[in-house]
Parts: structure tokens; sequence; C-alpha cells
């Protein structure tokens, strides 16, 4: 089945500097990869997501590229605030129509003022 | 977004008893699924709740030990049976809607077996 790995499991970053977090997938039909926040006794909260047609998505600090080829895909979050400080959580889906998500172990993102 | 509520939001629990977790949503969806989140641990399918028949387990899951519910396409409900403290978790509800492939959870019930 498909497996998802998270890199990686602590990250500790200057306020205003970039976080970068890497996922790699197995499964070459996986075609749909969101990510999520889990704040600190919250549900995780899907921030962002791209599908297997795009290189790329953004949304104001945060980003999202995909390697089909090397079968990899980054959260990237610019300019970096306390309230970005949370565990984030890579996910794939297996295939069209199952919509079921496997997912990564997680990044504990901690932001240093 | 669909709003999705779980009823319990915490419990304490004897071990050798059992537990049922409602999950509710304010709109109709497609997909519902039940996830497990062990402490500081990612995030664990359990099932896909399927409306009008057997849900899908996943490995390592059996019916028995955490039979599912789904009686319509706005509400699922999660047994823990025959609790032990392995079983202490967060559980959580997701739901898929429609074609698209977004999935937003439920606030999850954290369940401790003493």
């Amino acid at each position: 089945g498909e497996n998802v790995e998270q890199h990686p499991s602590t990250l500790s970053v200057q306020e205003g500097d970039s976080a970068v977090i890497k996922c790699t997938y197995s499964d070459s039909a996986s075609n749909y990869f969101p990510w999520y926040k889990q704040e600190l006794g919250k549900r995780p909260q899907l921030i962002i997501d791209i599908r297997s047609n795009v290189g790329e998505k953004k949304d104001q600090r945060i980003a999202v590229t995909l390697n089909k080829t090397a079968k990899h895909f980054s959260l990237h979050i610019t300019e970096t605030q306390p309230e970005d400080s949370a565990v984030y959580f890579c996910a794939a889906r297996l295939r069209q129509g199952a919509q079921k998500l496997v997912f990564g172990q997680g990044t504990r993102l901690t932001i240093n003022p | 977004s669909a709003v999705i509520s779980q009823k319990p939001s915490r419990d304490i629990c004897q071990r050798g008893t059992s537990l049922t977790i409602q999950c509710q949503v304010d709109s109709q969806v497609t997909m519902m699924f039940w996830y497990r989140q062990q402490p500081g641990q990612s995030l664990t399918l359990i099932a896909t709740a399927n409306q009008g028949s057997e849900a899908t387990y996943e490995s390592g899951f059996v019916i028995d030990k955490f039979p599912i519910s789904r009686p319509n396409l706005t509400f699922s409900t999660l047994t823990v049976s025959n609790m032990s403290p392995e079983d202490s978790s967060i559980y959580l509800c997701s739901v898929g809607t429609g074609g698209a492939a977004e999935q937003y959870f439920g606030p999850g019930t954290r369940l401790t077996v003493t």
C-alpha cells in the first residue's frame, strides 16, 4: 500500500525565516496531496493542497511544490510568524475515487521570536 | 466547508467497557472516515463509514472492536469496544464532500481508558 515519509520530525526556525517540510510517497498513482496544520489540542486543519496535474501552488505565505517523477512534495512557509508554530502533516490520496488519505509522521515546527 | 461536531469531546472510561462516539455534519456528505491519533503520533485511518452498508476497515482494525454505523449522509458513530488502556487516543471523524478530494476533520474525542 501507499507509504508517506515526512522529514524533518522537528524544525525550529527564527521568526521571519523560511521553513521547508518534505514528504515522499511510494504509490505513483497517488494524485492528491494535502497539508494539515494541527495546533495543540485542536483538530487538523487543511491549509493547502495540490493535485498531480500541477507543479506548484501558492497561498499567501505558504506554497506547496510537487515533483511527480521523484515522488516527493514539499511545504514552504515564508516570513514565518509565531502563530505558524504547530505540527504539520502531509498526506497522499491513493487513487482516484477512493478518497482515502495516508498521512506522514508529522513535523513539529517551532518559530523562535 | 461543512460544520462537523463530535460527542463526547472527551471521556474517561474503565477498561472492559465500551464507548460510542458520534459525528454529526451540518450537510450531506459523500464520504465519512474515522481516524485514531495516539498521543504525539500521526493520524491512522480506522475505517471508511459507508452509508447503508458495512464500513470498510483498514488493516489492523476489526468490526468487533470498532463497530461503525452510518444511517444517513450526515451522521456516523464509532464504538470502541471492550476497551483497554492501549485504546487511549484521540478519535477523529472526517468528511469528504462530493467529488472534491478535500477532507475536513471534526474536533475529535479524547478517550482515556483506566
